[in-house]
């Protein structure tokens, strides 16, 4: 079974903090996302990485970075946290273009 | 920009009802149709992957059908168990692009 755990189920952080969301799969992935998901809209993809060291920004990438040092691990960063980041945010990964995504059970941040 | 809608936002049945729900997507450049199944604090489980016009899949209770000329996919749920109940997501997957975008998602709840 793939896994794909992530960091933290919940998380409270002050605006302007440095925040860590950290994701790893154990299934070997090449492909690696984090999106997030707030009320009425869709998975949103703030980030996508192909590879090792390699990313691309998705859709929302404004106010967040990521770092892909090894395979399994996939790090969403943001950098001064806003109120507006509040979210879910999910991580994903999988094997190729095309193929199922599995998701991590999310990390609901709540920035004050 | 592309768009994928979901239909009805949300839905509740009675134990033992057939349901079903919508999603609408372009028609060009299609590449796949995936659909998700997420419950409430859980991560988001594939149930199905479709990439040929005609498709149609099916895993106990729950079957899905795609047509990629006109642009839609059903989702079919059988008899309806409170277990049912969730979010189901549906992402289109264009071709030539590593990105999946995705629905807003229908909530089912089923009552007992």
């Amino acid at each position: 079974d793939v896994k794909v755990t992530q960091s933290s189920r919940y998380l409270v952080k002050r605006t302007g903090e440095k925040v860590f969301l950290e994701c790893v799969q154990d299934m070997d992935h090449e492909n690696m996302f984090w999106y997030r998901q707030d009320p009425g809209l869709g998975l949103r993809l703030i980030y996508f990485s192909y590879d090792v060291k390699m990313k691309e920004k998705g859709d929302i990438p404004e106010g967040y970075s990521v770092s892909r040092e090894k395979k399994e691990r996939f790090s969403l960063i943001l950098e001064s946290a806003s109120t507006n980041q509040t979210s879910m945010y999910l991580c994903a990964s999988r094997t190729g273009a095309g193929y199922e995504q599995f998701f991590g059970p999310g990390t609901r941040l709540t920035v004050l | 920009i592309l768009n994928v809608e979901q239909s009805p936002q949300s839905l509740h049945v009675q134990e033992g009802d057939s349901t079903n729900f919508t999603c609408s997507f372009p028609s060009s450049n299609f590449y796949a149709l995936h659909w998700y199944r997420w419950e409430t604090a859980k991560s988001p489980e594939a149930l199905f992957v479709m990439t040929l016009n005609g498709d149609e899949k099916k895993k106990g209770r729950i079957s899905a059908t795609l047509n990629t000329k006109e642009g839609y996919s059903y989702l079919y749920i059988k008899g309806s168990q409170p277990e049912d109940s969730a979010t189901y997501l549906c992402a289109f997957h264009t071709s030539g692009t590593y990105k999946y975008i995705f629905g807003t998602g229908t909530r089912l709840k089923v009552l007992a």
